[in-house]
């Protein structure tokens, strides 16, 4: 069975600074995809990136990219210059290919101190 | 574009009350879920379904009912509820034909059982 784990419940930075935060997987197929997601006071749930396993450049959306390490089992979201705005709970999720459920990690609530 | 709809936002139930949560989306998915959030839990799959008259259940599916009569809505129905359901309640779709795919999710409901 597959299973993702985010070792950290809370973490806060200060604005403009740097933050990383951990996700682990666990799987033994070998196509799959990663993903963040944010959820904001408002509960709505936004996707933040995606990797997909067989790509072994990292992906990037403006301030946030991710260090994957595939070997590792290892997906972690370091977001750049943090904002305000990037206050919210976030979720590492990840699906196998060929199938539609999303496994989700207990997720990291982050906050960003003015 | 509405995305994903869900309704309503919150709800308060007696244990032992029935009730439905809607779920509708107008970008013709094949894919819909339901996930519930709890507290250090994550989002765990109640039920899922891949397509009109198609459904099958996800890891926490007891207590629940699913139906997908048409490609846009997908309810969720607590037959009767109790105090182990209180949660906040997500609906998700995404597109079958494409790997990988983002899941959109409407805004969630809280539904607290007492």
């Amino acid at each position: 069975a597959q299973t993702v784990t985010q070792s950290q419940p809370e973490m806060s930075v200060q604005e403009a600074e740097t933050v990383t935060l951990s996700c682990t997987y666990d799987t033994s197929e070998s196509n799959y995809y990663l993903f963040w997601y944010k959820q904001p006071p408002s509960r709505q749930m936004i996707l933040v990136i995606r990797q997909e396993a067989y790509k072994q450049q990292n992906a990037t959306e403006n301030r946030f990219s991710v260090n994957f390490q595939k070997a590792a089992k290892s997906f972690s979201l370091k977001i750049s210059d943090s904002q305000l705005g990037d206050t919210a709970m976030y979720f590492c999720a990840f699906t196998l290919s060929g199938t539609y459920k999303y496994i989700f990690g207990t997720g990291t609530r982050l906050k960003v101190l003015a | 574009n509405a995305g994903v709809t869900q309704t309503p936002k919150f709800q308060v139930l007696k244990t032992g009350q029935s009730m439905t949560l809607q779920c509708a989306q107008d970008m013709n998915h094949e894919y819909m879920s339901w996930y519930r959030q709890d507290p250090g839990m994550g989002l765990r799959l109640i039920h899922y379904s891949v397509g009109a008259g198609i459904t099958d259940q996800g890891e926490v599916p007891n207590g629940y009912n699913v139906s997908r009569s048409t490609t846009e809505d997908f309810p969720l129905r607590l037959l009767s509820a109790a105090p182990s359901q209180t949660s906040v309640y997500f609906c998700a779709s995404s597109y079958r034909a494409t790997e990988g795919v983002e899941a959109f999710f409407g805004q969630g409901t809280r539904l607290t059982v007492v």
